[in-house]
């Protein structure tokens, strides 16, 4: 079965630093997504991303957020400036129809000291 | 505003019995709902979803839910829970237009399963 693929699984970094985190979305999908989850907390949609731009970004996505789909395979969010606040699981998801079915990555926890 | 509800933060039951897992939301317009299952060290899977039509929606892993809509519902239910079933279950709905929907997540019920 089609996956979702991220990398690092793990990452720290320390704060004020840039990270980038990677997804290789299902080849044949169309929309692309980031969420994450902070610790005890809910998962929070950040940008979805269609046709080559973002479609819809939430109020966490800030100046300090952006993604890039660089080759047609990737598809990444990067971190300019990390925070302590920024610690968190990124779960990364694609999907060929939209909401009807998107398919989750197993996420990168990245830990900012 | 758009919110889900799992009003369940943790459950704990036998092998072989029933299961029910609430979710309430509030959504303006006809809801998109899911139940998504996460294991430890995995990624967010997708149980079931609904969007129109039968309001009882089977899933994988011998998973059903039903939407209430008179009671912004759409529990989670399984007859008889295996011991691989403990997990985090979290209830979505798809807010937005057209089918380029965020999701918007409850907090999620964490299934413990004795043996």
């Amino acid at each position: 079965e089609p996956e979702v693929t991220q990398t690092p699984s793990h990452q720290v970094t320390q704060m004020g630093q840039e990270v980038i985190l990677r997804c290789v979305p299902i080849s044949n999908h169309l929309y692309f997504y980031w969420y994450r989850q902070i610790l005890g907390q809910k998962v929070e949609f950040l940008v979805s991303f269609y046709n080559n731009e973002i479609s819809e970004k939430s109020e966490i996505f800030d100046d300090q957020f952006s993604v890039e789909r660089p080759d047609g395979s990737n598809f990444t969010l990067k971190i300019r400036s990390t925070k302590l606040e920024d610690s968190a699981m990124y779960f990364c998801a694609s999907s060929d129809s939209g909401v009807y079915g998107y398919t989750f990555g197993s996420g990168t926890r990245l830990t900012v000291v | 505003a758009q919110s889900v509800t799992q009003p369940d933060i943790h459950i704990t039951v036998s092998e072989g019995a029933s299961l029910e897992l609430r979710c309430n939301y509030s959504y303006g317009a006809t809801p998109y709902l899911f139940w998504y299952v996460q294991s430890p060290g995995q990624g967010l899977q997708l149980l079931l979803k609904y969007f129109s039509g039968d309001t009882l929606v089977q899933g994988i892993k011998g998973f059903e839910a039903e939407f209430k809509r008179s009671q912004s519902s759409f529990n989670l239910r399984k007859p008889s829970v295996h011991w691989s079933d403990a997990a985090e279950y979290f209830c979505a709905v798809g807010a937005g237009a057209g089918n380029n929907r965020k999701l918007i997540w409850g907090l999620g019920t964490s299934l413990a399963v004795n043996p």
